[in-house]
């Protein structure tokens, strides 16, 4: 079965500055994506940033990048000036090709951006 | 509606009741998914739809946690005999046909926010 792990289960970036957060994931599978999807305290989880296993660029959006390593097994967002608005939870979450392709996540790290 | 809609957005129960949780897809999704998000965790998987279909119930804890989605569109949770352990965040999530070439990502709604009693 697929697993994803972060390793942090808190990080905190001063406004402004670069923050890193980590993700692991396990599977067999060669065709795949995966995400990083943020859950502010509403509840919502929104997209920030996918990635599919088939391309080697690492993904950008804006100022949210990450790191694919594909032999690895890993997948690191970057978040780049970080903004008060960013504090929220971050999953990482990993969804195969084919099956019943579910979304399997992370448990979670809390970012804090502090002023 | 132009997201995916849940509705109760919050419910308390007591142990022993039944519950049901609505879930109302982005129109044209054929592809409907349950989690439930314990305090401090990530999403668990629950039950995924396809069409009218459940494709996949593994995630499912026991026989007290029913799912239904009769005309392909709104889905139904239904948990009986809820125990204080079921109280949770319940996360429905929908996505567009044909995964292949697609964007891969589930939208998700707001959330049900259970507890038990």
């Amino acid at each position: 079965a697929q697993t994803v792990t972060q390793s942090q289960p808190e990080m905190s970036v001063q406004e402004a500055e670069t923050v890193t957060l980590s993700c692991t994931y396990d599977t067999s599978e060669s065709d795949y994506y995966l995400f990083w999807y943020k859950q502010p305290p509403s509840r919502q989880m929104i997209l920030v940033i996918r990635q599919e296993a088939y391309k080697q660029q690492n993904a950008t959006e804006n100022r949210f990048s990450v790191n694919f390593q594909k032999a690895a097994k890993s997948f690191s967002l970057k978040i780049s000036d970080s903004q008060l608005g960013d504090a929220a939870m971050y999953f990482c979450a990993y969804r195969a090709q084919g099956g019943s392709e579910k979304l399997v996540f992370g448990k979670g790290t809390k970012l804090t951006v502090n002023p | 509606g132009a997201g995916v809609s849940q509705t109760p957005s919050n419910k308390v129960t007591e142990k022993g009741k039944y519950v049901e949780l609505r879930c109302d897809p982005i129109s044209g999704h054929t592809a409907l998914y349950w989690y439930r998000q314990s305090l401090g965790q990530g999403p668990e998987f629950l039950i995924y739809f396809q069409g009218t279909g459940a494709a996949d119930d593994s995630g499912l804890p026991n026989d007290r946690f029913f799912a239904v989605r009769p005309e392909g569109s709104v889905s139904t949770l239904k948990i009986q005999r809820t125990e204080r352990g079921d109280s949770a965040v319940y996360l429905c999530a929908s996505s567009p046909p044909g995964l292949a070439g697609g964007s891969g990502e589930l939208f998700f709604g707001e959330g049900s926010r259970l507890t038990v009693l």
